[in-house]
């Protein structure tokens, strides 16, 4: 079956512009989470979904991340004015529960964002 | 919060060696170990869940072990190739109820370079 689909795959903008990120997870799956890796660092968790509820937004390093889940299904990161330290590979994932509930999570391939 | 940390950073090993690498976590809060596989230009791909103290799972060449207690899980690869060749990354999350259930910390990954 389709895996987790991430659109655009490489994405660059000038600092100071808004972008769009979007995640289509596994059909079904009701966990949805977005990670990102900046240059030379770890996977770093932005935020999880259950449905279209976050229980968990902690890892927004500021006010100018937001995201949203409608329909239990498609996600939207969306980074305001963005900065050059933003510049990272963001990564998607779905699982069918969340991570506690013993679930491996299924990752997309990835938007490279570059803020010049 | 969960500190997930891995050692060693980075590992070189010849074909056919055998190697192991380590995941720490605080024993205290955890629910379960993930084990993933993040090859160059693909998406990170889960290996093993667990969640049981004295877990044993294997995949091939691959197996691992966790040891609930004392916080730590071993990943061993039998007979290195050069297609392991990869960054592998252990990520917990905690229990339910707690800060960290529904999402995974990561560690910042063993890189493994297999050389024919």
């Amino acid at each position: 079956g389709a895996g987790v689909s991430q659109s655009p795959s490489n994405k660059v903008t000038e600092k100071g512009k808004d972008v769009e990120l979007r995640c289509d997870p596994i059909s079904g799956h009701t966990a949805l989470y977005w990670y990102r890796q900046s240059l030379g660092q770890g996977l770093e968790f932005l935020i999880y979904f259950q449905g279209n509820s976050a229980p968990d937004k902690s890892g927004l390093p500021s006010d100018r991340f937001s995201a949203e889940r409608t329909g239990g299904s498609v996600s939207t990161l969306t980074i305001q004015r963005t900065q050059q330290e933003d510049s990272a590979v963001y990564l998607c994932a779905s699982s069918l529960g969340p991570a506690g509930d013993y679930n491996e999570q299924f990752f997309g391939p990835g938007t490279r964002l570059t803020v010049l | 919060i969960l500190n997930v940390e891995q050692s060693p950073q980075s590992l070189h090993v010849q074909e056919g060696d055998s190697t192991n690498f380590t995941c720490s976590f605080p024993s205290s809060n955890f629910y379960a170990l993930h084990w993933y596989r993040w090859e160059t230009a693909k998406s990170p791909e889960a290996l093993f869940v667990m969640t049981l103290n004295g877990d044993e799972k294997k995949k091939g060449r691959i197996s691992a072990t966790l040891n609930t207690k004392e916080g730590y899980s071993y990943l061993y690869i039998k007979g290195s190739q050069p297609e392991d060749s990869a960054t592998y990354l252990c990520a917990g999350s905690g229990n339910a109820g707690g800060t960290s259930y529904g999402k995974l910390t990561f560690g910042q990954g063993t890189i493994l370079t297999v050389h024919p």
